[in-house]
């Protein structure tokens, strides 16, 4: 089974920040490689898949990047809005493992 | 709009079952495959079992496996997942999600607690 890390734990910055969210995979999975966000109390909603793709309706701001094992999610000016969790998960490889998450507040 | 709605959870002894629901809305239930993804209270997520468009094939993650059953009734847009032999490390908040190049539609989640 593949195991996700996720790193690091809890990103502290301010809004109009950049911020950098990294994800492992302990072997390659080619770009099969999905990012969520979650807020307290709510559903995840998804934000990229395949690795680089923006779902419908996610704003330019965030990009994704990486194949094989290395991932980043990238949000290049933090919105009030965007304090939350966020997940990676696999795709294609059951059970489709989610990562622990990261923490992005305010610092 | 497209939605997904779900139901059934509650308050259940260990050993015990129940039945969950996931009503859809906005779309056609039998162009997806489906899934139940679980978080227990302050933890990450799970994906616990996955259905294909016509209910031929069913997985499960192993901590489930023999207990959990989904399940599909594409002519009532609803999905529903089984749960038998409740332990108390089932305890979760319970989405039901689309299955569209990744998890693109969740339901609100339904709570489910074992504890006697």
């Amino acid at each position: 089974e593949i195991v996700l890390t996720q790193s690091p734990d809890t990103l502290s910055l301010s809004p109009g920040e950049r911020a950098t969210l990294s994800c492992r995979a302990s072997r390659s999975v080619s770009n099969y490689l999905l990012w969520y966000q979650q807020k307290p109390g709510q559903a995840p909603r998804l934000l990229i898949y395949d690795a680089s793709n923006r779902a419908t309706g996610i704003p330019a701001r965030f990009s994704g990047s990486g194949s094989g094992t290395d991932f980043t999610l990238t949000i290049s000016s933090l919105e009030p809005e965007d304090f939350a969790v966020y997940f990676c998960q696999l795709r294609n490889n059951w059970p489709l493992t989610f990562g622990p998450g990261t923490k992005v507040d305010i610092k | 709009e497209v939605q997904l709605v779900e139901s059934g959870g509650g308050l259940v002894q260990p050993g015990g079952s129940l039945r969950l629901s996931c009503a859809a809305s906005g779309f056609t239930l039998s162009h997806y495959w489906m899934y139940w993804v679980r978080q227990a209270p302050g933890k990450g997520l799970e994906c616990v079992s996955r259905i294909d468009d016509d209910g031929s094939s069913t997985l499960y993650t192993d901590s489930v496996k023999g207990r959990f059953t989904i399940s599909r009734d594409n002519a009532r847009s609803t999905l529903f997942l089984q749960m038998y032999s409740l332990r108390v490390e089932d305890t979760a908040v319970y989405y039901c999600a689309r299955g569209n190049s990744g998890f693109d539609i969740w339901g609100q989640g339904t709570m489910v607690t074992v504890s006697s």
